[in-house]
């Protein structure tokens, strides 16, 4: 089984500039997480999509970032414009609706902008 | 909402001896508390879990334990290898994680 896929690997970008992530879940998994890790800091929660849906999204830092899982397969995150303090690595996570609680990790994106 | 502590942020032991990282959560409704791992290039990975209603589990080489009045948990690496070398995050869920910021063990050979 395919675990979660996330691109790109990294990615690097001038401040005012547009960037999106993309994230595969776990093929049946309709639970889709976003996450992301400042250097040194904890892995702070974005956002959560049931299938195509908002579930939660109270982390979201700001209205520069979209998020988006139309067809409740894969998703993407859209940074727009970034800025210097977005820089980080990006995770996605997917879990079953049925099965507990265990979240599955992508590698995520490592995302710098200058 | 839910604050997750963890402690200590980097961690180096000898091989063979053990690891202990601490965590702590503020919410007491929180019933289900994972341990990932990530190493390099890799996204966390989960290691252990472990839901309120128990207060330890042991996995091989792996353990750990649950005091919900004191709202702690801490993982427990015994008989450490250079290959546990890696970043431990702690979690706690009630619907969605929280993490910890993190502890960087290395384990010397």
């Amino acid at each position: 089984e395919a675990g979660v896929t996330q691109f790109p690997s990294h990615s690097v970008i001038e401040k005012g500039q547009t960037v999106t992530l993309r994230c595969d879940p776990i093929s049946g998994h309709d639970n889709l997480y976003w996450y992301r890790r400042v250097m040194g800091k904890e892995i702070k929660f974005l956002l959560h999509f049931v299938k195509e849906s908002k579930q939660d999204e109270s982390g979201m830092p700001n209205n520069r970032f979209l998020a988006e899982r139309t067809g409740g397969t894969y998703s993407t995150l859209k940074v727009q414009p970034a800025e210097l303090e977005d820089s980080g690595v990006y995770f996605c996570a997917s879990s079953p609706t049925e099965g507990g609680n265990e979240q599955f990790f992508g590698p995520g994106t490592r995302l710098t902008v200058l | 909402g839910e604050n997750v502590e963890q402690h200590p942020s980097t961690l180096s032991v000898q091989e063979g001896d053990s690891a202990v990282i601490k965590c702590t959560y503020s919410d007491s409704a929180s019933n289900y508390f994972p341990w990932y791992k990530q190493e390099l290039g890799k996204g966390p990975q989960l290691i252990i879990d472990i839901r309120s209603n128990v207060g330890e589990k042991k996995d091989q080489r792996i353990a750990v334990t649950l005091n919900k009045t004191a709202k702690h948990f801490s993982l427990h690496i015994t008989e450490t290898q250079p290959e546990d070398s890696a970043v431990y995050f702690c979690a706690a869920s009630i619907w969605d994680m929280r993490f910890g910021a993190g502890t960087r063990l290395t384990v010397k050979p």
